[in-house]
């Protein structure tokens, strides 16, 4: 199977300050990733699909401003927590879709907003 | 709206038991994913049925998909402790294009 990494993979942080987690696929080419939202004990949640060269497409709720993402390149897409909160708090998850294939998921990145 | 429901949400077991967990969804998706997933760690794809009437094994792990009842199923084995995990059923509504709408998980637990 294909290979997808995250960048950093825990990272804790102050109320109020920004943070950049990065998704690359390691061995193929992904014009679209995702990014999904996995609070404790539940399920994984579809936050937004990011294309390549073009804008993101948010999920209902999923606040743009927020959750900035940037898919600058085919084997990078990088999500920006701005001004995070202690809400904000869960693990992270992003997913780069191999044409003709399926979705490779990546390790994951925890954050901890104090 | 897509909805994919998991049942059942907890299971405990013995080992060397069997069970089915039920995965259903209301879209006319016909690709269905199985993952697992440890504590803390992210998912591992476990099979991704295609068309119905699709049957994978691997193991002690058998996934099945039956399109038009929108129906996965996912049958273990003669269980084993090293098979606790929780386990995610997802859907795409256009051929992986679109990100994936999981179920709530099957939290398994089997005990020696």
């Amino acid at each position: 199977g294909a290979v997808v990494s995250q960048h950093p993979s825990r990272v804790i942080c102050k109320s109020g300050t920004s943070v950049k987690i990065e998704c690359r696929s390691l061995d193929f080419q992904a014009t679209t990733m995702f990014w999904y939202r996995q609070f404790p004990k539940q399920s994984l949640m579809l936050m937004a699909t990011s294309n390549e060269g073009s804008k993101a497409t948010y999920e209902q709720g999923v606040e743009k401003d927020k959750f900035l993402i940037n898919h600058a390149s085919l084997t990078l897409s990088t999500l920006t927590v701005t001004s995070a909160h202690p809400e904000d708090s869960s693990f992270y998850i992003c997913s780069a879709f191999r044409q003709g294939e399926t979705q490779y998921f990546g390790p994951g990145t925890r954050l901890l907003v104090l | 709206e897509l909805k994919v429901e998991q049942n059942p949400l907890f299971l405990s077991m013995q080992e060397g038991k069997n069970y089915t967990i039920y995965c259903n969804y209301s879209t006319t998706s016909d690709r269905l994913y199985w993952y697992r997933q440890d504590p803390g760690k992210s998912l591992e794809s476990l099979f991704v049925l295609l068309s119905n009437g699709a049957v994978k094994q691997e193991g002690r792990l058998m996934a099945s998909l039956d399109t038009k009842a929108r129906l996965s199923t996912l049958h273990i084995t003669a269980a084993v402790h090293d098979l606790s995990a929780t386990y995610f059923c997802a859907v795409d509504d256009r051929r992986g294009a679109d990100g994936l709408t999981f179920g709530k998980g099957t939290h398994l637990i089997i005990q020696p």
